[in-house]
């Protein structure tokens, strides 16, 4: 059973634009989020975290927000660049485990 | 830099053949993990181990098993290689209830 679910497998955006990208969580005991963003024939890697202390955690361009109460999660891309082009996958895990679960990813393609 | 180090980047081998995917972590991690990857399936953890010489089944690991003799070093084994585990195999790394994980550059294998 997913825990973690990335319901929009692709998303296009123009340049200079938005991306916002979803993810949704159904164990109510996970409390620490991660997003990792993946190029084609490499690793995926850390982007930015955020804890369920807080509903937003900022870093530069990138900004991620939850809601707890709707078990939902978002990352925001703004602007978009043509680089921003990339897997992304939302993580989460509980504090009384060592495992991270991953959602299905979400193809992101910025268009110059 | 840390780095978590597949030893093969590609490779190609013949149903029924034992196959060995090797990965090295010089962050003294206690976790590590195994995960493939494929199209809209996402990150679909096969094993993971927490210490020297102990492992654990993730969601998928039937026809796999996995070996780690050495804090560092964490194999994945197929036992006997078939057409359907063609697909793109990342080594993970963390620290016990750590703030994430480090992938490995990963391995596409393709099975024919």
């Amino acid at each position: 059973d997913q825990q973690v679910k990335q319901n929009s497998p692709s998303l296009s955006v123009q340049e200079g634009r938005i991306s916002i990208l979803n993810c949704d969580y159904t164990n109510s005991m996970f409390d620490y989020f991660l997003w990792y963003k993946k190029y084609p024939a490499e690793g995926p890697t850390f982007l930015i975290s955020i804890s369920s202390i807080k509903d937003k955690n900022e870093d530069g361009r990138f900004t991620v927000f939850l809601n707890k109460s709707a078990k939902h999660l978002s990352l925001h891309i703004v602007p978009s660049q043509p680089g921003d082009s990339a897997v992304y996958f939302c993580a989460a895990s509980a504090h009384t485990g060592n495992q991270f679960y991953f959602g299905t990813g979400t193809s992101l393609t910025v268009i110059p | 830099d840390v780095k978590v180090t597949q030893s093969s980047r590609y490779l190609v081998k013949r149903t029924g053949e034992k196959v060995f995917l090797e990965c090295v972590q010089d962050m003294d991690h206690e976790n590590m993990f195994w995960y493939r990857q494929d199209p809209g399936l996402g990150l679909r953890l096969i094993y993971f181990s927490y210490d020297v010489k102990m492992k654990e089944k993730g969601d998928i690991p039937e026809g796999y098993s996995v070996s780690r003799e050495k804090k560092e070093r964490f194999s994945l084994i197929l036992e006997s290689a078939s057409t359907n585990q063609t697909s793109m195999y990342l080594c993970a790394s963390s620290t016990p209830k750590g703030s994430g994980y480090t992938f490995g550059s990963g391995t596409r294998l393709t099975v024919v």
